[in-house]
């Protein structure tokens, strides 16, 4: 079975743009996460999208948005990219069952804004 | 707020000791806890999970115990390995479904 794929890879983009990652979870797993990870803060939970829908969303400012996919993929965008936002972005997926079920990651996308 | 913190930040031991990281969590009683391994550039891989009614967890060289007291968890590894280099992280599911915490973090080094 496939792992969690996240494309692309690495990215630079400029202050003021805006970007758009993807994730396909693995087949068969309804449940996409969306973390950021950075050397100061940890992971932080972005958001966690269930068939479609947005079931939980993290501290983060309305830039931050995601959506998913009848086919579960999901994307999540940034607008407005500040420096501050330049991390590892990670999705994980999960299949649908009990809450305690572990997370399943990609290996992440790396946003460097200058 | 629920809150959760990996001790030490690094900590480096010599091959075939054991290692022993620690996760402490605050204002929440989680009903599990699970560990995770991340490798340079890589996604966290899910290790292992423990339930609050549990109270030691093993699989091959790993170790988990759960302190509902404490509010602690020990992680640890025996007859460690230089393979076994990486940063580990604690987590567990908090109030609102869907989400973990995360620690920050232990680095882990083995050297020969």
């Amino acid at each position: 079975k496939a792992g969690v794929t996240q494309t692309p890879r690495y990215l630079i983009k400029t202050r003021g743009q805006q970007v758009t990652l993807s994730c396909s979870p693995i087949s068969g797993h309804r449940s996409v996460s969306w973390y950021q990870q950075t050397p100061g803060q940890g992971l932080q939970f972005l958001f966690e999208y269930f068939s479609e829908t947005q079931r939980n969303k993290g501290n983060f400012p309305g830039r931050f948005s995601g959506r998913q996919f009848s086919n579960s993929r999901s994307e999540m965008n940034v607008s407005t990219l500040e420096l501050g936002d330049s991390a590892l972005y990670l999705c994980a997926s999960r299949p649908q069952g009990t809450s305690h079920s572990p997370l399943h990651f990609g290996n992440g996308t790396r946003l460097t804004v200058t | 707020s629920q809150k959760i913190e990996q001790n030490s930040e690094a900590l480096n031991i010599q091959e075939g000791k054991t290692a022993t990281l620690t996760c402490n969590y605050t204002n929440y009683s989680p009903a599990y806890l699970q560990w995770y391994r991340q490798d340079p550039g890589r996604g966290p891989v899910f290790l292992l999970l423990i339930r609050e009614n549990e109270k030691e967890k093993r699989k091959e060289r790993l170790k988990v115990t759960f302190d509902t007291t404490l509010k602690q968890s020990l992680f640890h590894i025996t007859a460690s390995q230089p393979a076994d280099s990486a940063t580990y992280l604690c987590a567990f599911r908090g109030s609102t479904l869907g989400r973990l915490y995360f620690g920050r973090g232990t680095q882990l080094t083995v050297w020969p």
